[in-house]
């Protein structure tokens, strides 16, 4: 079965303290890793998409990274607007879907 | 224009009430979905709209009514709602032609539905 799992549920960073959020999966086949961030109120925005293990995106402060059984997005030097949820997600095995992580809150505190 | 546009962004009905829920995208885009998120929860994909048909529905209750008027447009219907309905409805759209999960969607603000 297509699972998504994200560690840890909420995270809470000082200013300038880098970290990493873990999104492990399951998936017969890959078709592509999503990571969005959702802040509260509004809808996800897409941040990065991956395919392939070995394969890294960068965007200002954030950084994703794919191996053959998780993803993780690194934060460095966060700010306090990097604070929301982001959600990490698979495309599901018929290929017709994205399967959604339950999301990593994270609040940055200056 | 980069934006999907959702509305009402708040809205309370009761059990009998019928009421829609609308979602506009001027992007040229030619699939757009509804998401169900409940609170706390990730989005659950709902419906899916290729080229103003219907692609997919993920075995949703009959009191959810999808309709896609036109390319821009999509509303979603809502009759005899349960309390456990209540969520924030997200719109999304994608520029792919083809139907694909791998598609990059951009996303309303959302709609959150209160049934009481």
């Amino acid at each position: 079965e297509d699972q998504v799992t994200q560690s840890p549920e909420a995270l809470r960073l000082q200013e300038g303290e880098s970290s990493s959020l873990n999104c492990s999966y399951t998936v017969s086949g890959l078709r592509g890793l999503f990571w969005y961030r959702q802040d509260p109120g509004k809808g996800p925005e897409f941040l990065f998409t991956l395919y392939s293990a070995g394969e890294e995106k960068e965007k200002e402060r954030l950084k994703a990274t794919l191996t053959k059984k998780e993803s993780f997005l690194h934060i460095t030097a966060p700010k306090p607007e990097d604070s929301a949820t982001y959600l990490c997600a698979l495309v599901n095995q018929a290929g017709t879907a994205l399967i959604f992580g339950k999301g990593t809150t994270l609040s940055v505190s200056s | 224009d980069t934006e999907v546009t959702q509305t009402p962004k708040h809205l309370v009905m009761g059990m009998t009430n019928k009421k829609s829920l609308k979602c506009e995208q001027h992007m040229g885009h030619r699939a757009m979905y509804w998401y169900k998120q409940k609170a706390k929860k990730p989005p659950e994909l709902m419906f899916v709209y290729s080229y103003e048909k219907l692609s997919i529905n993920e075995s949703v209750p009959s009191r959810f009514s999808p309709e896609c008027p036109n390319s821009s447009l999509l509303n979603l219907h809502l009759h005899a709602l349960q309390p456990e309905d209540s969520a924030l409805y997200l719109c999304a759209s994608s520029q792919a032609e083809e139907v694909s999960g791998a598609n990059v969607l951009t996303f309303g603000a959302g709609s959150r539905l209160t049934v009481l």
